[in-house]
């Protein structure tokens, strides 16, 4: 069974520390990794997509990894800001009919 | 960056009439959208895949009578919610795709629905 999931849930850290998420996926054929970062009552938003042979990338301060081998992902925020506050969401992609499966998401809470 | 825009932002309805949600994609044609639903703290939900010309495919468990699905053009697709119920009330997103391939997704700002 396709699944992607997400870890932890939810995550309190200070202003300027710096944080990863992590994402399991079980998908296959594996087509795409893609993670979106979400505001509250707004759209996803795109912060890196990932092909089977990429292993690292970055965007700004958000730099995400991608091991196919162990199906594992991650997302690394450095330097975290006020503004990073959002869920994090990691959605891959299977090859086969085009399925696209989301994680539940990583809540983010940066405090001042 | 491609652009997707969801009208209206927001709508408040009462119970029994229908609300329509339309998404466009402002800076390419899109040949497929999706609708999402997303209640409050969870994840989004896809309800269904709507190809230009031809008929939602719908997930298990949306009833398509329900939430009716039009692509009429490349770059439109709206969303009619039919008899609105109270548990109707969500945030529904949707994105489109420029190819068929769905990885090339962007998302709109979403539409927050409340049923009264």
């Amino acid at each position: 069974k396709n699944q992607v999931e997400q870890s932890p849930q939810s995550l309190i850290i200070l202003e300027g520390k710096n944080c990863t998420l992590q994402c399991n996926y079980t998908v296959s054929p594996f087509s795409n990794l893609r993670w979106y970062k979400q505001d509250t009552g707004r759209g996803p938003v795109s912060l890196t997509i990932m092909t089977f042979s990429e292993n690292t990338k970055s965007n700004g301060r958000y730099t995400a990894t991608l091991d196919a081998d162990t199906k594992q992902s991650s997302l690394h925020i450095t330097a975290s800001q006020l503004s990073d506050s959002a869920s994090y969401i990691c959605v891959v992609s299977a090859n086969r009919d085009d399925k696209i499966i989301f994680g539940k998401g990583t809540r983010l809470h940066i405090l001042p | 960056g491609a652009v997707v825009s969801q009208h209206p932002s927001w709508v408040i309805c009462k119970s029994g009439t229908s609300v329509k949600i339309e998404c466009r994609s402002l800076d390419f044609q899109a040949t497929t959208m999706f609708w999402y639903r997303q209640f409050p703290k969870q994840s989004l939900m896809l309800m269904a895949t709507s190809n230009e010309g031809s008929k939602a495919t719908y997930e298990q468990g949306v009833e398509k009578d329900k939430f009716l699905i039009n692509h009429a053009s490349l770059t439109l697709s709206t969303l009619t919610v039919t008899s609105a119920h109270p548990e109707d009330s969500s945030f529904y997103i949707c994105s489109a795709g420029p190819l068929r391939i769905s990885y090339e997704q962007y998302f709109g700002p979403g539409t927050r629905l409340t049923v009264t």
